[in-house]
């Protein structure tokens, strides 16, 4: 069955450092998603990317978030200047267009760790 | 505001049913989402509402009622592997980004 595939599984990195989380979403999905979890906490939307660009952001995704496809299978999340609370599962996403467009196929996650 | 309730916990019994009740006040609506999550994984689809009524694939069933902003998943047989957190989720408009609103999950613990 296609699935997302996330990198790094895990990282950890100093406050202030830059971080790039990368995925490859399912090759013929056309909508590309990052949700974050804190430990213990709910499922929260930070972006959605169709297109070539953002379609829609949460007000989590500020100035210190941006998303790219740099090719024509990787969507990362950079995060710049990481501050504690950024320290979080981070989980990419794909859908379709047409049928079956609504259903989110999430991957594996990178577990972020700010020290 | 956006508001989705869940319970924090259930306990069932292996073999039993479960229902999982969801409760959402949200600005728009467009389809709710149930999702199954088991510790340190990813979120897997389960089921999807857009329509008033109950959906069943196998052993999981949703029902939905819009009026009510009320969702429920029901779970029969259940089995050790059933342990997870259960997420309601609402996708409140009807555009391209597809964004959810994910409820906190109820943690169900499945005991022999």
């Amino acid at each position: 069955e296609p699935e997302v595939t996330q990198t790094p599984s895990h990282q950890v990195t100093q406050m202030g450092q830059e971080v790039i989380l990368r995925c490859v979403p399912i090759s013929n999905h056309l909508y590309f998603y990052w949700y974050r979890q804190i430990l213990g906490q709910k499922v929260e939307f930070l972006v959605s990317f169709y297109n070539n660009e953002i379609s829609e952001k949460s007000e989590i995704f500020d100035d210190q978030f941006s998303v790219e496809r740099p090719d024509g299978s990787n969507f990362t999340l950079k995060i710049r200047s990481t501050k504690l609370e950024d320290s979080a599962m981070y989980f990419c996403a794909s859908s379709r267009v047409g049928p079956g467009a609504n259903v989110l196929t999430f991957g594996a996650g990178s577990r972020l760790t700010v020290l | 505001g956006q508001n989705i309730d869940q319970p924090t916990e259930m306990t069932a019994t292996e073999g039993a049913i479960v229902q999982i009740n969801c409760t959402y006040q949200t600005s728009g609506f467009n389809g709710l989402f149930w999702y199954q999550q088991h510790a340190g994984e990813a979120p897997t689809f389960l089921s999807y509402n857009v329509l008033d009524g109950l959906e069943e694939k196998g052993r999981f069933s949703s029902f939905l009622s819009r009026s009510k902003g009320y969702s429920y998943l029901l779970l029969k047989e259940l089995q050790m592997k059933d342990s997870a957190s259960y997420l309601c989720a609402v996708r409140e408009e009807d555009n391209a980004g597809n964004m959810l609103t994910f409820g906190g999950g109820t943690r169900l613990m499945v005991k022999p």
